[in-house]
Parts: structure tokens; sequence; C-alpha cells
């Protein structure tokens, strides 16, 4: 069964922080991986998805890696900003049971402080 | 661009009655997946649909049941509702049963 963990649970750093949000999960055979953004309450904005078979994307202040062999990813955030306040979930796409399904990490609550 | 519609966006109900939460993929996704997010949870796989058949199956309660229709719209009953049920409701829409999903913004169930 996929586990997905995330470190740290929660983060809180000063404005303009350059900063990195751990994954790991158990299963390798992955089809993708993504990361998230959520609000308090709201719904699920996606960033940044990686296909198993690419490196790193990257999104503006925002840049994801993956090292399937090794069952990691990061998201990196630049210049941290108080609006990137959320908690930043990553989920592993896997074929398991007959159909693709999401497995979510716990996520990790952000704060950024002026 | 046309996103993933969720209905109700917000539901109440009492215990042990029933509620329906609809899903309205994509155009021309045929696949379907529901997931519940409970507080302070990180979402939880329930079931999927793929061209109107169940594809997979999670950790989805026996009083739930879902189905997908023939305009790959899907509803998700949910009977004997309980004080644990309340939940942030999410559908997912994709091509194929491995293409990307895309969530919707959520159907939030309180059960009083």
């Amino acid at each position: 069964k996929q586990e997905v963990t995330q470190i740290p649970a929660a983060l809180s750093v000063p404005e303009g922080e350059n900063l990195v949000l751990n994954c790991s999960f158990t299963d390798s055979a992955i089809y993708n991986l993504q990361w998230f953004r959520q609000d308090p309450g709201k719904g699920l904005t996606s960033l940044l998805l990686i296909q198993s078979s690419q490196r790193e994307q990257t999104s503006g202040r925002l840049n994801a890696s993956l090292d399937k062999s090794s069952g990691r990813s990061t998201l990196y955030i630049a210049a941290s900003q108080p609006g990137d306040s959320a908690t930043y979930l990553c989920a592993v796409e896997d074929f398991t049971g007959g159909g693709n399904k999401l497995t979510f990490g716990t996520g990790t609550q952000l704060k950024v402080e002026l | 661009a046309a996103g993933v519609i969720q209905s109700p966006r917000h539901l109440i109900k009492e215990k042990r009655e029933t509620a329906t939460l609809k899903c309205y993929p994509i155009p021309r996704h045929d696949t379907v997946y529901w997931y519940q997010q409970g507080p302070g949870q990180d979402p939880q796989f329930l079931i999927s649909f793929y061209e109107k058949m169940q594809s997979d199956k999670g950790s989805i309660p026996d009083r739930f049941s879902a189905q997908q229709f023939s305009d790959y719209h899907s509803e998700l009953n949910m009977s004997s509702l309980e004080l644990g049920d309340s939940a942030l409701y999410f559908c997912a829409s994709s091509l194929g049963y491995s293409g990307t999903q895309y969530f919707g913004p959520g159907t939030r169930l309180t059960v009083l």
C-alpha cells in the first residue's frame, strides 16, 4: 500500500526566505507526482505535476523535483511571501486495485510572516 | 476553460438522513474520482469510474454508493449519515483512466 509522508508538518518563516518542503513515498511505481496548495477550508489548487519520466518542473517561484528511485520529491519556494501561507500537499498517482488514484501526504502547513 | 463542477457546494444534514453529491466532469473527460477530506486530514480516495464502470474502490463505507451516468456526470449517495461523515468531498475528472486528475471545488457536508 502506497504511503506518502511530508516533512516538516509545519513551518514558519520570515518573508523573503527560500524554503524546501519534502515529500517521500514508499512505492516507486508511480505515474506522476503532484503538488497542491490548500487554503483553510478551501479546495485544492494544483501547483506542479511531474510525470514519472521527468526530474523537475518549474512555475514562477516554485520548483519541484522528483527522484522516483529513492521515493522523494521536494518543492522549492523562492523568496517566500505572506500570500504563500497555506497547506501544501503532495500526492502520488499510481495504478493499484484496477484504476488510478492519488494518495496524498498529510501536508506541510506553511506560515510566512511579515 | 471549463472546470469540474460540484453541487451543492455546501450541505447540512441531520444524523441518519441521506445526501446526494453531484459531480460534472470537464467536457470529454470520461473518468471520475471521489475523495473525502475530514477535518485536519488529507484527502482519502473513495471510488472511481471509467466509462460508466467502477474502476477502483478505496475506503468507501458500505452506506455510500456512487455511479457514473451516460453523460459522464457522477453522483455519490450517502445514507444513514453519521457525524463522522462531516467532511469536504472532492470530485476529480480525467481523460482516460491514466490521465491527469483535475479537481472540483468540493462539497462541504456537515452532519448535525
